[in-house]
């Protein structure tokens, strides 16, 4: 089954601790992103990739840290988080900019 | 720079009744513009677009939108929703590079 596999779903820590979110799909997709959904804003980009070792800043990159290794995995890494980054966090990947992206299920994050 | 609006951040409407939800955007180059719902505890899932062609797209169950570009609109619509319509909507505009997201419409259908 075609899919984009986020882990963890929900994840709680403290200010300070670096974590990372997984991030992997299957379809052999070039193009992978990361949003942030918060009430009332929408979706937000975090940042992106258009294919292996090439990343780029979205909307709202402060913060974060992502690297793409492998064409199949994205991941998000929080090097010091703090209580403005709980968020409800999306990984998305596309056969190609104009495509439709295709989302992971999500990672709630809080931190405290 | 472009951005989108979604004029209602919640819709209330009764099961068989219609519904339109409503997306603007502005651009300064071409567009190409997508609706994606969002069922609780899930991630997005694409319901719609618009690439090219005919300004009338439609879903497989029974949603449409229309591509304005006078009115740089791409408003989503149901003749008759059902109770499983229930979810937030997203309209999203993908213009030079860029794709941006509305803050989204929650449609609550109540029976």
């Amino acid at each position: 089954e075609a899919q984009v596999t986020q882990n963890p779903r929900y994840l709680i820590t403290v200010t300070g601790k670096k974590l990372t979110v997984t991030c992997s799909q299957n379809m052999n997709h070039e193009y992978m992103s990361w949003y942030r959904q918060d009430p009332g804003l929408g979706l937000r980009q975090i940042y992106y990739s258009m294919n292996v070792e090439v990343t780029d800043k979205g909307d709202v990159p402060e913060g974060y840290k992502v690297s793409r290794k492998e064409k199949r995995n994205f991941p998000l890494i929080l090097e010091s988080p703090s209580p403005n980054q709980t968020s409800l966090y999306f990984c998305a990947s596309s056969g190609g900019f104009y495509s439709p992206l295709h989302f992971g299920n999500g990672t709630r994050l809080t931190v405290t | 720079a472009q951005s989108v609006t979604q004029l209602d951040s919640q819709v209330p409407v009764f099961e068989e009744a219609p519904v339109e939800l409503r997306c603007n955007y502005s651009s300064s180059v071409s567009v190409y513009l997508f609706w994606y719902v969002q069922y609780p505890n899930q991630g997005l899932q694409l319901l719609l677009k618009y690439l090219s062609g005919s300004t009338l797209v439609k879903s497989i169950n029974g949603f449409e939108a229309e591509f304005n570009k006078s009115q740089t609109s791409f408003h989503l619509r149901k003749p008759s929703v059902h109770i499983s319509d229930t979810a937030e909507y997203f309209c999203a505009v993908n213009a030079g590079n860029m794709l941006t997201f509305g803050g989204g419409t929650r449609l609550m259908v109540k029976p």
